[in-house]
């Protein structure tokens, strides 16, 4: 059973337009949550996290949202790039940085 | 960058041979990982360790076994590959903060025929 759900396996983007990648999750004593972002023949990147006792954090064009009682989180890229093109994964963390992934999303920016 | 190398790159095996993949880092973490990405599933954690000579079972273990003899290098075994292990293989390291933050190798591509 999958704890971490990412329900769109892609999305498509005008550049300059908003990125909303969702995810939901089953298991609430997750501490944080993360994106990952991947490009072809790379390992994963760190995007943004937050932990579970808020429920927003912003790095720059990057912002997560959580909604606990819904359990579920979302990535807004405002505005989204060309170079935002790739396999976003949302994560959850428990204990011993023991990390639980969705599936991926593949995020297409069009110029 | 965290100086983590993973060898080989790329191998291509038959079904029933003995196959090792090495992550090698630089960064002295204390934990390391190894996790493997498929279509659909995303990355799935196979074992972890958290020392030299610790190590636990991930989610998706069957088949393999780990080896950490020193802190720089995690060894992962697949004692007889089989076709549903064909995969692309992520090592990863940690300095164990629980705040979930990896850093991640290039991969290992691995074809079992």
């Amino acid at each position: 059973d999958q704890q971490v759900k990412q329900n769109s396996p892609s999305l498509s983007v005008q550049e300059g337009r908003i990125s909303i990648l969702n995810c939901d999750y089953t298991n609430s004593m997750f501490d944080y949550f993360l994106w990952y972002k991947k490009y072809p023949a790379e390992g994963p990147t760190f995007l943004i996290s937050i932990s579970s006792i808020k429920d927003k954090n912003e790095d720059g064009r990057f912002t997560v949202f959580l909604n606990k009682s819904a359990k579920h989180l979302s990535l807004h890229i405002v505005p989204s790039q060309p170079g935002d093109s790739a396999v976003y994964f949302c994560a959850a963390s428990g204990y011993g940085n023991k990390l639980v992934f969705g599936a991926g999303t593949i995020l297409r920016v069009k110029s | 960058d965290a100086g983590i190398t993973q060898s080989p790159r790329h191998k291509v095996t038959e079904t029933g041979t003995p196959v090792t993949l090495r992550c090698h880092q630089t960064e002295n973490h204390r934990y390391m990982y190894w996790y493997r990405q498929d279509p659909g599933h995303g990355l799935r954690l196979i074992h972890y360790s958290y020392g030299v000579k610790d190590t636990d079972k991930g989610e998706v273990s069957d088949g393999y076994s780990v080896s950490r003899s020193k802190t720089e290098d995690f060894l992962l075994t697949l004692e007889s590959a089989t076709s549903s292990q064909t995969s692309v293989y992520f090592c990863a390291i940690s300095e164990g903060q629980n705040t979930g933050e990896l850093f991640f190798g290039e991969g290992s591509r691995l074809t079992v025929l």
